[in-house]
């Protein structure tokens, strides 16, 4: 257990639905980072939130949203899901500080399949 | 564009072999990590390398850094099947990593 819980680990929706992923960073992360795995993208940067606040953005479709909440936890949320959302989502949290960062954990992610 | 190249994509290799994955990435970076996932599962964390240099070792692997030549290289020492899954390395910039294609390793007996 690395300490950075996903839920669920398996959805299987529709298209045209909408869907929400939920992660509980590791105790004391301050940062979260949403990553989408797909065959032919490969492992890619979606958004990241520190305490609250949206700190950076990558190639992440008007369609998704995220937020991250006063405990910490994060949400990413999917809607008018086409056949081509369907990836892995994997959660990292690390320890942020002024200093840097130390590192990353990984969640074991939620296998999302739209049909 | 930043880009984080790695090679080979595949490798399949008999055990005892010695073999080195290369990532190449076209923009500077303070750290370089070293990612291993075994299907369907989560990216478990190998090396983290922060300087020019910098070689770190663990059991059978072996991970370097050289941030002049952008490069970072893992070297698998007398592969054994434990260690066949695929090995990402990843750049560390801009608040967030951005991942090689990674290399999908099979060791046969």
């Amino acid at each position: 257990d690395s300490g950075v819980t996903q839920t669920p680990k398996h959805l299987i929706t529709a298209t045209g639905q909408r869907v929400t992923l939920r992660c509980s960073p590791r105790s004391g992360d301050l940062s979260v980072y949403w990553y989408q795995q797909s065959l032919d993208q490969g492992l890619q940067f979606l958004i990241q939130y520190y305490n609250g606040e949206e700190r950076a953005k990558g190639n992440i479709l008007e369609r998704f949203s995220a937020q991250q909440f006063p405990d910490l936890h994060s949400e990413l949320n999917l809607s008018s899901l086409e056949l081509g959302d369907s990836a892995l989502y994997f959660c990292a949290s690390s320890v942020d500080t002024a200093w840097g960062n130390y590192g990353y954990t990984f969640g074991s992610g939620t296998r999302l399949t739209v049909v | 564009e930043l880009k984080v190249e790695q090679n080979p994509l595949f490798l399949s290799m008999q055990e005892g072999k010695n073999y080195t994955i290369y990532c190449n990435y076209s923009t500077t970076s303070d750290r370089l990590y070293w990612y291993r996932q075994d299907p369907g599962k989560s990216l478990e964390s190998l090396f983290v390398l922060l300087s020019n240099g910098a070689v770190k070792q663990e059991g059978r692997l072996m991970a370097s850094l050289d941030t002049k030549a952008r490069l970072s290289t893992l070297h698998i020492t007398a592969a054994v099947h434990d260690l066949s899954a695929t090995y990402f390395c990843a750049w560390e910039g801009a608040q967030k990593l951005v991942f090689g294609q990674g290399t999908r390793l099979t060791i046969n007996p």
